[in-house]
């Protein structure tokens, strides 16, 4: 089956500490999209890639990094410098067919900093 | 300035009804595209539907249909014969060119709850 794995669903670390989010897909699709939800809130675009090694900072970008060696790997650092790291993160991606391709998404990843 | 705004952040709605959940949005581009995601408490995320810019008709997918006035720049989402099933967040999303990329971007979203 084709889709997109986030691993782990639950993640708990301690503040200080930076943590890599994974990501895989098997769709062959080119682009890639990391967000950021808070409780109640809606999405909010952390990083985003259309090819490998090449990637472009969201609206939310500061205290994270990214890498994109292979095209079915995106995965996510959350850095120390993150002040507020506890949230639910979701990976996504796309086909690059001008406008009209929807994203798919992962399950998900919960992050909880202490 | 927001490029997706979703001002109702709560709806209720009694099964069998219709309801509508309001977008707008903001761009100068005029090829984009607008997609409609339906977040469960589980966290995943459904793709629902989509409308181009340029489509002249209102995009359906089932029960699903896309209220666009482009000239308002609305997006609205009516669900027709609401179920229980459909209680969840709904997310209003644009996809636009900036800067050669391709970049999506999510309103606050709706939390719908369909009463029995």
């Amino acid at each position: 089956d084709g889709g997109i794995t986030q691993s782990p669903k639950y993640l708990f670390r301690k503040e200080g500490q930076n943590v890599t989010l994974s990501c895989e897909q098997n769709l062959n699709h080119d682009a890639m999209y990391w967000y950021r939800q808070d409780p109640g809130q809606g999405l909010r675009l952390i990083y985003y890639s259309q090819i490998v090694n090449d990637f472009q900072k969201g609206d939310i970008a500061e205290g994270y990094s990214v890498s994109r060696e292979k095209k079915e790997s995106f995965p996510l650092t959350v850095t120390s410098a993150q002040k507020n790291p506890t949230a639910f993160y979701l990976c996504a991606s796309s086909r690059l067919q001008g406008v009209a391709s929807e994203q798919y998404f992962g399950p998900g990843t919960r992050l909880t900093v202490t | 300035a927001q490029k997706i705004t979703q001002t109702q952040p709560g709806m209720f709605v009694q099964e069998k009804e219709a309801v509508t959940l309001d977008c707008t949005y903001d761009t100068s581009d005029q090829s984009y595209g607008l997609f409609w995601y339906k977040q469960p408490s589980s966290g995943e995320m459904i793709f629902l539907i989509y409308q181009g810019s340029y489509d002249e008709q209102n995009a359906t997918e089932g029960r699903y249909s896309l209220n666009f006035q482009k000239a308002r720049k609305s997006a609205n989402l009516v669900i027709s014969a609401s179920q229980l099933g459909d209680s969840a967040m709904y997310f209003c999303a644009m996809r636009e060119f900036s800067g050669g990329y391709q970049k999506v971007t999510f309103g606050t979203g709706t939390k719908l709850q369909v009463i029995p």
